[in-house]
């Protein structure tokens, strides 16, 4: 079993919708999750970090976190082209940073 | 700059060369990865530097990889002897600490001819 999983897509929403992406993680003691963009050919770029149970919204981004189920997703409101990217999911297991493989997401205008 | 600096940006070299990849992360920064990441894959953990100590080498390939971190500062990751599957993008990440965010550079293309 993998530490961080997600499923690879790619998915596919028109442009103003929802888009939601998913994450579940093994170690139980995860304590810090992020995600992460990652355009074609570039690094990839922090978009949010959650630590607590919970949701955390920064405009149209929001990360919901639930360490019983062991799964953090994101949301994309509003979703734009722009926004089409891989997203990677990365989970601190407090000895190790691991990384999703990632989800290829794609907006279409 | 005020982000991470990875150098060289590109770098062709002929298998069975030694190649040395550089990183200056965000200064500040104590935490410090490095990355690599083949073409349409995912990001494989390689080592982390908390200061100058790597405290977690298990992700490094083999033993002709290696990498230090001087003055908890600059990184270089080396390679000897290289193949041609260690064709990727060599990524370098820093953190204000462990917990914190990782912060990128633009990743070292390396290709092994």
């Amino acid at each position: 079993q993998k530490e961080v999983e997600q499923n690879s897509g790619p998915l596919s929403v028109p442009e103003g919708a929802i888009a939601s992406l998913n994450c579940t993680y093994s170690d139980r003691g995860s304590q810090s999750f992020f995600w992460y963009r990652q355009y074609s050919g570039k690094s990839p770029e922090l978009i949010m970090f959650i630590y607590s149970n919970g949701d955390k919204e920064d405009g149209r981004f929001t990360a919901q976190l639930n360490k019983a189920s062991q799964y953090v997703s994101l949301l994309i409101r509003d979703s734009q082209p722009s926004d089409s990217a891989t997203y990677l999911c990365a989970v601190d297991t407090g000895n190790q940073f691991y990384f999703g493989t990632g989800t290829s997401l794609t907006v279409i205008p | 700059g005020a982000g991470v600096s990875q150098s060289p940006s590109n770098k062709v070299t002929e298998k069975g060369k030694d190649v040395e990849l550089r990183c200056d992360p965000i200064s500040g920064h104590t935490a410090l990865y490095w990355y690599r990441q083949r073409l349409g894959q995912g990001l494989e953990f390689l080592i982390y530097f908390q200061g100058n100590s790597a405290p977690d080498k298990s992700g490094l390939p083999s033993d002709r990889f290696s990498a230090e971190r001087t003055g908890e500062s600059v990184s270089t990751l080396t390679i000897q002897r290289t193949q041609q599957e260690d064709s990727a993008v060599y990524l370098c990440a820093s953190s204000r600490d462990k917990i914190q965010p990782q912060h990128f550079g633009d990743g070292t293309r390396l290709s092994i001819l």
